[in-house]
């Protein structure tokens, strides 16, 4: 089982244009989280995936995008890039099992992507 | 304010010490995470937590659910334990994690 894997793993790009990134979720799972994380601060969540739709969000711009696929796998995509968004982006993956309304499953991260903004 | 706070921000010790990461944390969970990034990234999920305490190997990690704290021990530092520890809370109803800034360990040889 490769685990979780995020393609690519840097990526430099400059203002204005569009980036997409990609995640690959462990074997066995079917929801997708994006988290971002700049530079000396703790991740923050983007976006949750389950079921080929955005099941929760984060306070980010419609800016960021994203999408699942039938085989689970997710897209991050960022149009209109700013200096600020300038980030290692990291991917979770999990299965949705909800017992009582309350999640249970834990969360395996991918190695990130680092994306540079110039 | 951040829904989890995590002290202290750096930590350096020497090899062999005794440390502890501290975490508190303001919104109900379903379950406590203890992450460890290395430089360059990648995160490795040490524990999950909802009640108790674990073990695993030298690291134990304990959760107070009443008073909101959690936390991480590490026994007989090592220079390789270096890494950056983030404490993250999940939300019950979303899934959703939150995330402290993260503690900033060096052990010294």
């Amino acid at each position: 089982d490769a685990g979780v894997t995020q393609s690519p793993t840097h990526l430099i790009k400059t203002r204005g244009q569009q980036v997409t990134l990609r995640c690959s979720p462990k074997s066995g799972h079917d929801t997708v989280s994006w988290y971002q994380q700049a530079l000396g601060q703790g991740p923050q969540f983007i976006f949750q995936y389950y079921e080929e739709e955005e099941r929760q969000r984060g306070n980010f711009p419609d800016r960021f995008s994203g999408h699942q696929f039938p085989n689970y796998s997710s897209e991050l995509n960022v149009n209109a890039l700013l200096l600020g968004d300038s980030a290692l982006y990291l991917c979770a993956s999990s299965t949705t099992d909800v017992a009582g309304g309350f999640y249970y499953n834990e969360q395996f991260f991918g190695p990130g992507t680092r994306l540079t903004v110039l | 304010k951040n829904e989890v706070e995590q002290s202290p921000q750096n930590l350096t010790a020497q090899e062999g010490e005794f440390i502890t990461i501290n975490c508190s944390y303001s919104v109900g969970i379903s379950a406590l995470h203890w992450l460890q990034q290395h430089p360059g990234g990648g995160i490795v999920s040490l524990f999950m937590l909802s009640s108790g305490k674990k073990k695993h190997g030298r690291l134990i990690a304990t959760i107070n659910i009443q008073e909101k704290h959690s936390s991480l021990h590490i026994t007989a530092s090592h220079p390789r334990d270096s890494a950056v520890y983030i404490c993250a809370v999940r939300s019950p109803r979303s899934n959703q994690f939150y995330f402290g800034t993260g503690t900033s360990l060096t052990v010294i040889p």
